[in-house]
């Protein structure tokens, strides 16, 4: 079984500048979830997708922060414009269903100078 | 005050030592218990899932809930280098379609040979 696949593995922007992530989650995983990870921290839910409908975006930075999930399958995360404090390794992860274990892929390491 | 408390280590320990990993938290709603290990320039992995309170056992690996104190542990039996990684705790609510996890810290291990 394929994991949970995510791209780029690594981005450096300036602040002010736009960045989007993207996750392929495990085939016939239905919920979707995008962590934020900052360094010496556990994983922050921004937001989870049940198919492609949003559940939870409540600590989502909505000023900023955009997130889609298209057709169910694939995911983007957006950051537009970045700030500093945004640095951080931002985590995809699917379940089979909302109460299934979580499979994480190996995110992506955003660095904002 | 932290829903969930981690120390954050790190931790140092010889080869073949008995691990013992902990967290506490103050929301007693949280029914279900996980333990995540993650590599360097990984994603998390599921290792250990548990309902309330009680102990579970899988391998080398035991994890322990006791609710009354609101205290979670993991113990790692014949520790191996191969299990240095970082190690957090999760839980969340039996509110099922909404599955957020609140994930400690993390606590960084090194297995010394």
């Amino acid at each position: 079984e394929a994991g949970v696949a995510q791209s780029p593995r690594y981005k450096i922007i300036e602040k002010r500048q736009s960045v989007a992530f993207w996750c392929n989650p495990i085939s016939g995983h239905a919920t979707l979830y995008w962590y934020q990870q900052i360094l010496g921290q556990g994983p922050k839910l921004l937001i989870q997708f049940q198919n492609n409908g949003v559940v939870d975006d409540s600590q989502l930075p909505k000023d900023r922060f955009s997130a889609e999930r298209l057709k169910g399958v694939d995911s983007t995360l957006k950051i537009q414009p970045a700030k500093l404090e945004d640095s951080a390794v931002y985590l995809c992860a699917s379940s089979l269903e909302g109460r299934s274990p979580l499979h994480f892929g190996n995110g992506t390491r955003l660095t904002v100078t | 005050q932290k829903e969930v408390e981690q120390d954050p280590g790190p931790l140092s320990v010889p080869e073949g030592a008995i691990v013992s990993l902990n967290c506490t938290y103050s929301n007693s709603a949280f029914q279900y218990f996980m333990w995540y290990r993650q590599y360097s320039r990984k994603g998390p992995e599921l290792l250990m899932y548990t309902y309330s309170s009680g102990n579970k056992e899988d391998g080398r690996f035991t994890a322990q809930v006791d609710k009354s104190s609101k205290y979670i542990s993991l113990f790692i039996r014949d520790s191996q280098p191969s299990d240095s990684a970082t190690y957090l705790c999760a839980m969340k609510h039996p509110n099922f379609g909404n599955e957020k996890l609140t994930f400690g810290t993390g606590t960084r291990l090194t297995i010394i040979p």
